[in-house]
């Protein structure tokens, strides 16, 4: 199984504030790597999907980058709403894992 | 509009059996993979199961055995038949559209809850 390892687990910072939050991957994972944002109560929502391509309706603030083992989400300037918990997931094979996850307060 | 909605959630003896649904609008399930994916509250995601488009079904080696994912076409719908359950399997459980094989998920219901309890 490919693991998944995101850090920090818990990060706090500012309105403002650039953010990046790391995942590392246990072996190469080409750019099949997608991240997710998940509020209090509610269901998860794609943010980056092949480790840079913004969703659809996603704010141009958030930016995936990375490829192989090492990849980034990034908030270029922290707004008061992106307060959340993120996750990483691999998709390189079948049952992709996902990180552990962070939680940005 | 695009978008699932789960059902069957509820508490049950370990033990016991549970068939959770996934209603799907907007597109249909033939044409993506479906997952579910469960969460325990305060704590991370998890894959439960998927079935791509083409009905091949996958299940970690925590559901293999225990959980069944199948899909009614006419309906639209995607099933999710949990026997054996253990208190474990308590959590928040959602179903999900696979944007494509690569690109993640893209359309998650609202979740449903299952508590493993006597």
């Amino acid at each position: 199984d490919i693991q998944m390892t995101q850090s920090p687990s818990s990060l706090s910072a500012s309105v403002g504030d650039r953010v990046t939050i790391t995942c590392r991957a246990s072996q190469s994972i080409s750019d099949y790597l997608n991240w997710y944002q998940q509020k209090p109560g509610k269901a998860p929502k794609l943010l980056v999907y092949a480790a840079s391509s913004l969703e659809s309706g996603v704010p141009s603030r958030f930016s995936g980058s990375g490829s192989g083992r090492d990849f980034t989400l990034t908030i270029s300037s922290l707004q008061p709403e992106d307060f959340a918990s993120y996750y990483c997931q691999q998709s390189y094979n079948t049952l992709g894992t996902f990180g552990q996850g962070t939680k940005l307060e | 509009e695009v978008q699932v909605v789960e059902s069957g959630g509820g508490l049950v003896q370990p033990g016991g059996s549970l068939r959770l649904s996934c209603a799907a609008s907007g597109f249909s399930v033939s044409r993506y993979y479906m997952t579910w994916v469960r969460q325990v509250p305060g704590k991370g995601l998890e894959w439960v199961s998927v079935i791509y488009a083409g009905g091949t079904p996958y299940y970690p080696d925590s559901a293999k055995g225990r959980f069944t994912i199948s899909r009614d076409i006419s309906k639209n719908t995607v099933s999710l038949e949990m026997n054996s359950l253990r208190p474990d399997d308590s959590a928040i459980y959602y179903c999900a559209r696979g944007k494509s094989v690569r690109d993640g998920m893209d359309v998650w219901g609202q979740g449903t809850t299952v508590i493993v309890s006597s």
